[in-house]
């Protein structure tokens, strides 16, 4: 089955950088891959995705690009505020994954400093 | 809006218990999901419906089961709880279709003693 490496676990940015994740997965015919963010004591929620007919998608100050011969995509956040602070998930659906099953990375904590 | 429920935000069992979580979604969605997220392992899916009274296993169904008797409602079951089932448990849910994308509950924190 499809597996998805994510990193940094913890990334510190200060408030107005950028702040990249990156997540590598296995299966070269894996098709699509959101991104989810969780904030403290909440639900996850998707706040972009990409499938892989596409390079790059973006969503105001998020942006995700995917490079599908080097079996990664990244997740992109400009221009970081307080209210970006969150873990962040990537996740990969594997070409037989059947009813729409996700693999997800083990999570990107992102702390931005004012 | 999707809304996905789940009976308990914390709940705290002895060893050996039989532990039920239920989730409730009200958007007719297909597929359901639960999963287990513990610091630094992400979301780990352990068993999935893609239709009522249809279930598979996930990632780790081991010492987990599922039922799914109405369109709904998915609960998960732990037979007989151990200290290492502690863990925050997330049901989610997906209307079948060109969208894969999952919409979560809040999540039910178990403590097992």
């Amino acid at each position: 089955g499809e597996n998805v490496e994510q990193h940094p676990s913890t990334l510190s940015v200060q408030e107005g950088d950028s702040a990249v994740i990156k997540c590598t997965y296995s299966d070269s015919a894996s098709n699509y891959f959101p991104w989810y963010k969780q904030e403290l004591g909440k639900r996850p929620q998707l706040i972009i995705d990409i499938r892989s007919n596409v390079g790059e998608k973006k969503d105001q100050r998020i942006a995700v690009t995917l490079n599908k011969t080097a079996k990664h995509f990244s997740l992109h956040i400009t221009e970081t505020q307080p209210e970006d602070s969150a873990v962040y998930f990537c996740a990969a659906r594997g070409p037989t994954d059947s009813w729409g099953k996700l693999q997800f990375g083990a999570g990107t904590q992102v702390v931005v400093t004012p | 809006d999707v809304k996905v429920t789940q009976s308990s935000r914390y709940l705290v069992k002895r060893t050996g218990e039989k532990v039920f979580l239920e989730c409730v979604q009200d958007m007719d969605h297909e597929n359901m999901f639960w999963y287990r997220q513990d610091p630094g392992l992400g979301l780990r899916l352990i068993y999935f419906s893609y239709d009522v009274k249809m279930k598979e296993k996930g990632d780790i169904p081991e010492g987990y089961s599922v039922s799914r008797e109405k369109k709904e409602r998915f609960s998960l079951i732990l037979e007989s709880a151990s200290t290492n089932q502690t863990s925050m448990y997330l049901c989610a849910s997906r209307l079948a279709g060109w969208s894969y994308e999952q919409y979560f509950g809040p999540g039910t924190r178990l403590t097992v003693t």
